[in-house]
């Protein structure tokens, strides 16, 4: 089992409906990041957050640090969302450099 | 533009060859990375320069050797590669890196360099 699992790993939507995208951790942490990945590589780091929630547009961030648990929502999606999204965490009992990776989440927005 | 640049973005090399990745970031950072992405895996840290030095090597084998000669240069030299390093190779950069007691801060990425192995 991994130390981060996300869920789904695809996801199909239709463009405005609201999305959730889960990750789940089995270690201790003291940061954790949700980055997006497009077509061709390129990586975009979206949040780091330690607790509650973070917002930025139409994306919203949460963490449950007791549940180790977070989510990443995208409300009034758009196929311009459509992406790869990774949930990694870091620090905490994992040392200062560890950093592990969910598998990734591969959204696709139809128009 | 991110402010992280890679050259080259693709490169197809056999297992005999040697060749070299590079990354530039012109941000201003004292933190660089190396990532290697295989297909249907997760990500993986390669090593971590903290300020030219290197702070982590991610039990990674001899045929990838980094070299950081500035803040803001890193490059990864390969040689005697298998097909299985085939994979997209992600340079990233951060301010100061990771601080005592674990906090880690944002970093940037560059779009990658594909890399095949034949």
């Amino acid at each position: 089992k991994n130390e981060v699992e996300q869920s789904p790993q695809n996801l199909t939507a239709q463009e405005g409906e609201f999305i959730t995208i889960n990750c789940s951790y089995s270690v201790g942490i003291s940061a954790l990041h949700w980055l997006q990945q497009h077509p061709g590589g390129g990586i975009v780091s979206l949040f780091m957050l330690s607790s509650g929630k973070k917002k930025h547009g139409r994306l919203i961030a949460t963490i449950n640090i007791q549940e180790k648990h977070s989510s990443l929502h995208i409300t009034a999606s758009h196929p311009r969302d459509s992406a790869v999204y990774i949930c990694a965490v870091g620090g905490g009992n994992q040392g200062a450099q560890k950093l592990v990776f969910g598998q990734g989440t591969r959204l696709t927005i139809n128009p | 533009e991110t402010g992280v640049t890679q050259t080259p973005r693709h490169l197809v090399m056999g297992m005999t060859n040697k060749k070299s990745l590079k990354c530039e970031q012109h941000l201003g950072h004292n933190a660089m990375y190396w990532y290697k992405q295989s297909a249907k895996k997760p990500l993986e840290l390669m090593f971590v320069y903290n300020f030219k030095e290197q702070t982590e090597n991610n039990s990674v084998p001899s045929r990838f050797s980094p070299e950081c000669p500035n803040s803001s240069h890193l490059f990864l030299h390969l040689h005697t590669l298998q097909p299985e390093d085939s994979a997209l190779y992600l340079c990233a950069s951060s301010q100061d890196g990771f601080l005592a007691g674990g906090f880690w801060e944002t970093q940037y990425f560059g779009p990658g360099t594909r890399l095949l192995v034949l």
